[in-house]
């Protein structure tokens, strides 16, 4: 049961134009989200996040948006450049009341591409 | 920004014998680590939470005593898996989350992560 999913396992986007990385989660109880990136042979890299009080956070070239009544979260970035081909993961986590937090749920991850 | 180490990156060993993998927080304090798995073509699944000074809470499905986990200090977390078989197999990565000013950053639990480490048993 994947409570995290990212349906588009690929991307191609040319360089410029606007990359939109779809996500969607089951779980009601998560209450916030990130965007972590990674090339091969590393770690993932923490690009953004959002609270779950929030529909929209920006830094930059990336914005994420939230909407919680479709359980759907989407990262924007604009414009695309080649540096941005990686794969991109969209993970959740859910605040514990008496302290600390779960976690992360990740998805699968989508593979963008950006073609020059 | 924060730097997770972890090492070895590549780990070959011989089915019944133990490898122990180290996460280290380079330029800032973790109370609370985390150790995940990735199997080919999914995504990463969380094991077990370890805290500094306490036992891990490990995920359903998880053998504690298969996976040992140690959190010794603020720094460094290891993940010990004993008597490695075949099945165990995979691509383990850690992550810590960042205490700053004497209080963790619960709220936003950003997670910082290292390279990983790819163990195959032979």
């Amino acid at each position: 049961d994947q409570q995290v999913k990212q349906n588009s396992p690929s991307l191609s986007v040319q360089e410029g134009r606007i990359s939109i990385l779809n996500c969607d989660y089951t779980n009601s109880m998560f209450d916030y989200f990130l965007w972590y990136k990674k090339y091969p042979a590393e770690g993932p890299t923490f690009l953004i996040s959002i609270s779950s009080i929030k529909d929209k956070n920006e830094d930059g070239r990336f914005t994420v948006f939230l909407n919680k009544s479709a359980k759907h979260l989407s990262l924007h970035i604009v414009p695309s450049q080649p540096g941005d081909s990686a794969v991109y993961f969209c993970a959740a986590s859910r605040f514990r009341a008496g302290g600390g937090a779960d976690g992360l749920t990740f998805g699968k991850g989508t593979h963008l591409i950006i073609q020059p | 920004g924060a730097v997770v180490s972890q090492h070895p990156s590549r780990v070959i060993c011989k089915s019944g014998t133990s490898v122990k993998i180290e996460c280290r927080s380079l330029d800032f304090q973790a109370t609370t680590m985390f150790w995940y798995r990735q199997f080919p073509k999914q995504s990463l699944m969380l094991m077990a939470t370890s805290n500094e000074g306490s036992k891990a809470t490990y995920e359903q499905g998880v053998e504690k005593d298969k996976f040992l986990i140690n959190h010794a200090s603020l720094t460094l977390s290891t993940l010990t898996v004993t008597s490695a078989h075949p099945e165990d197999s995979s691509f383990y990565i850690c992550s810590a989350r960042e205490w700053l000013a004497g209080r963790e950053i619960i709220a936003k639990n950003i997670q910082y992560f290292g390279a990983g480490t790819r163990l195959s048993v032979l």
